[in-house]
This record gives C-alpha cells, sequence and structure tokens, in this order.
C-alpha cells in the first residue's frame, strides 16, 4: 500500500514554455503533499507544501508564480513550471503523508532546452 | 573507506561487509527520523524510521541507531550486497511536519 504516482517520468521543453507535472496517491487519500527539488549529487529540498483544497505553502525563496501548486482532489497534486528556463531542469519530487508516514514519487527529469 | 568531498561523501565497500553510514540531525526538537535509499534517477525509497522514544530499532539487515544526546544517527546494513549500492539519505522531522533531509551518502558496494 501507499504508493504514489508521479508523471511523466522526464520531459523535455522549450525555454518559454510551461510543464505540469503530476503526483497522484493511487491507493489512499493525501491531504497534505510535497514538493522537492533535486540537483544532481544533492539533497532534495522541498519546494512548498501542497494542501488540498487550499493555497500551497511555499519555502523562502521559492517563486510561487513560477511553480504553481494545485492541490484540488484527495489524490492528486500538480506542479506547473511556468515560463521555464533553463536554469529549471532539474529533479523533481512529490511526496505524499500518510499516517504513518511518508511515499514518495518516482521523480521528474525535467530539461528545459 | 569513506571519502568526503565537494560531491556527496562516498563510503566504499566489499560485499559481504557490514556498512555503517552516520547521520548529524539539525534539530534537537525532531522527534520523528527516516533513512531513505534513492537509486540514480528514482525517488526517496523508505528503508527503516525511529522515534525520538527509542535508541535503536532493526528491521531485515538495517539497524538504526538514534543518540539524541550528540544528534546523531546511523544505518547500519549487514552483509552489504551490489544492490544497496546507492544514496542514503536521513531525515528529520517534527509534530509529523514536514521532512528536512541531510546531505547523504553514496554506498558504493564492490563484488
Amino acid at each position: 500500500g501507499a504508493v504514489v504516482s508521479q508523471h511523466p517520468s522526464r520531459v523535455i521543453c522549450k525555454s518559454g514554455t510551461s510543464v505540469k507535472i503530476e503526483c497522484r496517491s493511487l491507493d489512499f487519500q493525501a491531504t497534505t503533499m510535497f514538493w522537492y527539488r533535486q540537483f544532481p549529487k544533492k539533497s532534495l529540498m522541498l519546494m512548498a507544501t501542497s494542501n488540498e483544497g487550499s493555497k500551497a505553502t511555499y519555502e523562502q525563496g521559492v517563486e510561487k508564480d513560477k511553480f504553481l501548486i494545485n492541490h484540488a482532489s484527495l489524490t492528486l497534486s500538480t506542479l506547473t513550471v511556468t515560463s521555464a528556463h533553463p536554469e529549471d531542469s532539474s529533479f523533481y519530487i512529490c511526496s505524499a503523508r500518510k499516517s504513518y508516514g511518508y511515499t514518495f514519487g518516482s521523480g521528474t527529469r525535467l530539461t528545459v532546452v | 573507506g569513506e571519502s568526503v568531498g565537494l560531491h556527496l561523501p562516498t563510503l566504499s565497500v566489499q560485499e559481504g561487509d557490514n556498512s555503517i553510514i552516520n547521520c548529524a540531525y539539525s534539530n534537537s526538537a525532531s522527534d520523528y527520523f527516516i533513512w531513505y535509499k534513492q537509486e540514480s534517477g528514482k525517488g526517496p525509497q523508505f528503508i527503516i524510521d525511529i522515534r525520538s522514544n527509542m535508541d535503536k530499532r532493526q528491521g531485515q539487515r538495517v539497524t538504526v541507531l538514534l543518540n539524541k544526546t550528540v544528534k546523531h544517527l546511523s544505518l547500519q546494513i549487514a552483509a552489504t550486497q551490489p544492490g544497496d549500492s546507492a544514496v542514503y539519505f536521513c531525515a528529520e522531522n517534527i509534530g509529523y511536519s514536514t521532512l528536512t533531509f541531510g546531505k547523504g551518502t553514496m554506498l558504493l558496494v564492490s563484488p
């Protein structure tokens, strides 16, 4: 149990376009999901906390207009990278909190060219 | 042996050896700790967790030790196998809120 599906696993987009990443909890309801960013050979950095039915809470330094988060249902949170630039290229990972722990998605490799 | 440099600290062991990966956590108020394994290009995978009211917890081939006095966490892997090669992260949590991840250690297991 406690499976989180993240899609797509990798995406290449052109500068200036927007990309949406989906995070779904498949077998449980997640009122809270988290979005992380990870650079090569670095740790996971929390970007924002996504709360179902309310606005996301962003970490300091993360542009909320750049990284739009929507958590419209108890099983789906989306992260949209708007007007993407090459410096947005990274590995993005979502996580969902269940009653007894945290489960992570498989990550999305975003490359902006 | 273990090496620390500009990149992730790396622990290199031989297959069959026991591995010990260390983590210094930052917040003395943290009450829940988790070890994750991350393979290249994948998300973190849960290994074992421990609450602050314990100092040791064992799983299958893995043991986590918690020393709150010095804010130190360790992960012991018995009879390390090539499939254990990955990056290992500790994470700390207060009141079941957000997780804060440590820097990570790369474990390389040679056959």
